[in-house]
């Protein structure tokens, strides 16, 4: 089973927004929607930030949100700040008996 | 507040069984209601779902780990384990402990522990 394409990094100055792509296939990210996309911070434990495609629980800044489009999801953060540095992984259920892949992880800086 | 706490030995020898342990707080696992999970992450690469398991024992495995694989529950202890068997050097790894409770999200996971099995 692949892993999601993401793009290796993504930068933004404070304040702009940024789009982080997860392309899939029919099997995973176009079949279902079934998309989550996790903040990954060095020596920090993930943190779902959106669940179910466009889902923000409980918590989560209102500058992120996601949606999917065919077999690609996408994952914006607006009004960038420099606390959303880190790395972000997107998620989908499979028709793959792995149930579950993951993305390839894209590097966020605030410049 | 659910948390989460992988712990074991951060080296195992090749051909040895690597064990890890999530011990669970803020909710009881035998609540029902989450799949509770391992989950991996290769030096430099993507993350890898390992499997999960219910509170009753119910469990379901990565096909390409399955023949290595067992994850047990301690609902006294609540506590789940991993064990997986005959290690090489591909299963170095970060290993994380994590929760489901909807049908596709993992919704708390461990800070994660570092496992090495030299070459």
């Amino acid at each position: 089973q692949s892993a999601l394409t993401q793009p290796a990094s993504v930068s933004g100055s404070p304040g702009q927004s940024i789009t982080i792509s997860c392309a899939g296939t029919r099997s995973d990210v176009g079949g279902f929607n079934y998309v989550s996309w996790y903040q990954k911070h060095p020596g920090k434990a993930p943190k779902l930030m959106i669940y179910d495609v466009s889902n923000r629980p409980s918590g989560v800044s209102y500058r992120f949100s996601a949606s999917k489009s065919g077999n690609t999801a996408s994952l914006t953060i607006s009004g960038l700040q420099a606390e959303d540095e880190g790395d972000y992984y997107c998620s989908s259920y499979t028709s793959n008996s792995t149930f579950y892949v993951f993305g390839t992880g894209t590097k966020v800086t605030v410049l | 507040q659910v948390q989460l706490q992988e712990s074991g030995p951060g080296l195992v020898k090749p051909t040895q069984t690597l064990s890890l342990t999530c011990t669970v707080s803020g909710v009881s696992i035998s609540s029902g209601g989450a799949y509770w999970s391992w989950i991996r992450q290769h030096p430099g690469k993507g993350l890898e779902w390992i499997g999960y398991i219910y509170y009753s024992g119910t469990t379901y495995y990565n096909p390409s780990l399955k023949s290595r694989l067992t994850i047990s529950v301690d609902t006294s202890k609540n506590q789940f384990s991993l064990n997986l068997s005959s290690v090489t050097a591909a299963d170095t790894a970060v290993y994380y402990c994590a929760r489901r409770t909807r049908y596709a999200d993992f919704d708390y996971w461990g800070q994660g522990t570092l496992v090495t099995v030299p070459s």
